[in-house]
């Protein structure tokens, strides 16, 4: 099984809709990190979450909130999407920042 | 604040030439500074890292990357390219520490090309 594993692979949603996307890992880190990926602006940091009661926004948090069930699960909610979050999505875990293990991504389109 | 600038958004080399990926670092504390590969349809892969120990970095796959402080540099170089090596790669940036700033800043990524 891989080390952080996302859910679901692939997703098309219309505009308006909410969607989740979770995020589950086996590696026993305490930090979580979501970014989205776009063509020539590389990664963004939306969310991230240093333990189960730590919260922080990052660059692009707007029109997202996430949630930390557990330490080894960090869901990322779009409460309406809207056609510019089109793009892939990224989980990542890290033990001290010192560098992350990815997710394989969810590439999400919405219409 | 913290950021990276990656020279450069693709980079086209020869089968068996060199590989150099160009990456400045801009950070207000002692850095610690990533590469990642990305192959199509996947996550990111930790290449290679520097963490305040040795200047030069060996990675896998035959990377290496060399930390210059006097010129805010950490460039990705590989001396002979494989077929294997085409791939998009990020430079990464993270300020020491446990502080909230301690989350990791990327570049832009290079896409590597290898031609025949």
């Amino acid at each position: 099984d891989a080390d952080v594993t996302q859910t679901p692979r692939n997703r098309i949603t219309k505009t308006g809709k909410r969607i989740m996307l979770e995020c589950s890992q086996t590696k026993g880190h305490d930090r979580m990190y979501w970014y989205r990926q776009d063509p020539g602006l590389g990664l963004r940091l939306i969310y991230y979450s240093f333990d189960v009661k730590d919260i922080n926004k990052g660059e692009i948090s707007d029109g997202y909130s996430v949630s930390r069930q557990a330490q080894a699960k960090f869901s990322l909610s779009l409460e309406s999407a809207i056609p510019n979050q089109t793009a892939l999505y990224f989980c990542a875990t890290s033990d001290q920042g010192h560098g992350y293990t990815f997710g394989s991504g969810t590439r999400l389109t919405v219409v | 604040a913290q950021s990276v600038t990656q020279l450069g958004s693709h980079v086209s080399v020869s089968e068996g030439a060199l590989v150099l990926l160009r990456c400045n670092y801009s950070s207000s504390v002692p850095p610690y500074l990533f590469w990642y590969v990305q192959y199509p349809n996947q996550g990111l892969q930790l290449l290679l890292k520097y963490t305040s120990a040795a200047t030069l970095v060996k990675g896998i796959n035959g990377f290496e990357a060399e930390f210059k402080k006097s010129e805010t540099s950490f460039h990705l170089t590989k001396p002979s390219a494989h077929m294997s090596d085409a791939a998009e790669y990020f430079c990464a940036v993270s300020a020491t520490g446990y502080s909230s700033a301690s989350k990791i800043i990327f570049g832009s990524g290079t896409r590597l090309s290898i031609r025949p």
